[in-house]
């Protein structure tokens, strides 16, 4: 079965552009979720949608949103692009809202 | 405060030889979850093993296994005789609930640098 996957797997943007990143869970998983994980840290919650809602949300500026489809593919849009953006982007799915979450190969963002 | 501890920026091993990573939590929520996860230079992050704090036996999954001291809130990950893939970063984690929504989020460690040495 297929896992988790992400698109695209680098991207290069300048400030001030808005990015969009793409996340398709794992086959049955209806829950999503989005970090973000900076050189040297460990990942950091920004987003979680299951069944297409909006079920939890951690400390990023409104320039970060997100959307979740119905076949449960997930968005994760990112306006006005600042240099401190430049990250590691990780898409997790589990089974609910409440199961071990297993993560993508991630989008590593550069902004120039 | 610092949710999830890991005192090991990086660590040493020779092949085949077991290997202790640490990590301490801080939670006044009696029910929580505890993670361990891998990530080679790729990135992926690698689902290793899952310790509930109810459970009354310490979670192994083959090589793996995690000493879990809840008076100590400590989850420690062993690895057993080492192997060269398993160089990498291993990132603690626990499960809590976000603030918003109802839902659980992951918060991680800063993580471990593991070398296995030939």
């Amino acid at each position: 079965d297929a896992g988790v996957t992400q698109s695209p797997t680098h991207l290069i943007k300048t400030r001030g552009q808005h990015v969009t990143l793409r996340c398709s869970p794992i086959s049955g998983h209806k829950s999503v979720s989005w970090y973000q994980q900076v050189l040297g840290q460990g990942p950091q919650f920004i987003f979680q949608y299951y069944e297409k809602e909006e079920r939890g949300r951690g400390n990023f500026p409104d320039r970060f949103s997100a959307r979740q489809f119905p076949n449960y593919s997930s968005e994760l849009n990112v306006n006005a692009l600042l240099l401190g953006d430049s990250a590691l982007y990780l898409c997790a799915s589990s089974a609910t809202a409440f199961q071990p979450q297993h993560f993508g190969d991630g989008t590593r963002l550069s902004i120039l | 405060a610092q949710k999830i501890t890991q005192t090991q920026p990086g660590m040493f091993v020779q092949e085949k030889e077991a290997v202790t990573l640490d990590c301490t939590y801080d939670t006044s929520d009696p029910s929580y979850g505890l993670f361990w996860y891998k990530q080679p230079s790729s990135g992926e992050m690698i689902f290793l093993i899952y310790q509930g704090s109810y459970d009354q036996q310490n979670a192994t999954e083959g090589r793996y296994s995690l000493n879990f001291q809840k008076a100590r809130k400590s989850a420690n990950l062993v690895i057993s005789a080492s192997q060269l893939g398993d160089s990498a970063m291993y990132f603690c984690a626990m499960r809590e609930r976000a603030t918003q929504g109802g839902s659980e989020k992951l918060v991680f460690g800063k993580g471990t640098k593991l070398t296995v040495n030939p």
